[in-house]
């Protein structure tokens, strides 16, 4: 069975300081790794869309990247504004997308 | 402007009650999504349809049900068969496999 699991579940960081957030996948045929933002109440916003391994996007503080086995979202320098749930999916030969619980994001000034 | 359109925002249901939650696409996409978010569960997928007037069961169909007779339109209806219904309910739609997929604000479903 196809499995997503994401780590930590929650992270803070000071503004500044720079992490990165794991996402480990098992899929028999991965179609897409995707990456997502959630903010409280609303509903998950695209961030990233990888296919293959050694593939990397970027876009402002944010830098995903994809092994065989794992995607992590790197955070350069998070201010505030980056404080939210970030959501790892991954799609194999279904037709769905399967989640991960998600990791909850806190970047204090 | 394009999007996914989720209705209502907050709903209040009766126990025994079947209730509809709209969900309706103009990004011309074959593909639409239920999903249910619970605390610290993730999202779990309810059901999808990959063209008008077809659909399938995903890991959690038990309790719902859907139709699909407009390629813009996904209704999902929580009948009094699902046990625990309270949760946020969200939509969304794709170009198809291999594509990302847009969500909707999503509903917040409550029970009392």
């Amino acid at each position: 069975e196809d499995q997503v699991t994401q780590s930590p579940e929650a992270l803070r960081l000071q503004e500044g300081e720079s992490s990165s957030l794991n996402c480990s996948y098992t899929v028999s045929g991965l179609r897409g790794l995707f990456w997502y933002r959630q903010d409280p109440g609303k509903g998950p916003e695209f961030l990233f869309t990888l296919y293959s391994a050694g593939e990397e996007k970027e876009k402002e503080r944010l830098k995903a990247t994809l092994t065989k086995k794992e995607s992590f979202l790197h955070i350069t320098a998070p201010k505030p504004e980056d404080s939210a749930t970030y959501l790892c999916a991954v799609q194999d030969s279904g037709y769905a997308l399967n989640f991960g619980k998600g990791t909850s994001l806190l970047v204090t000034p | 402007d394009g999007g996914i359109t989720q209705s209502p925002k907050y709903l209040f249901r009766k126990e025994g009650q079947n209730v509809t939650l709209s969900c309706e696409q103009n990004l011309n996409h074959d593909a639409m999504y239920w999903y249910r978010q619970d605390p610290g569960q993730g999202l779990r997928l309810i059901y999808y349809s990959q063209i008008v007037n077809d659909f399938q069961k995903g890991d959690i169909a038990e309790g719902y049900s859907v139709s699909r007779e407009k390629k813009e339109s996904f209704p999902l209806t929580v009948t009094s068969a699902q046990k625990n219904p309270t949760a946020f309910y969200l939509c969304a739609s794709s170009m198809g496999t291999g594509y990302q997929a847009f969500f909707g604000q999503g509903t917040r479903l409550t029970v009392v």
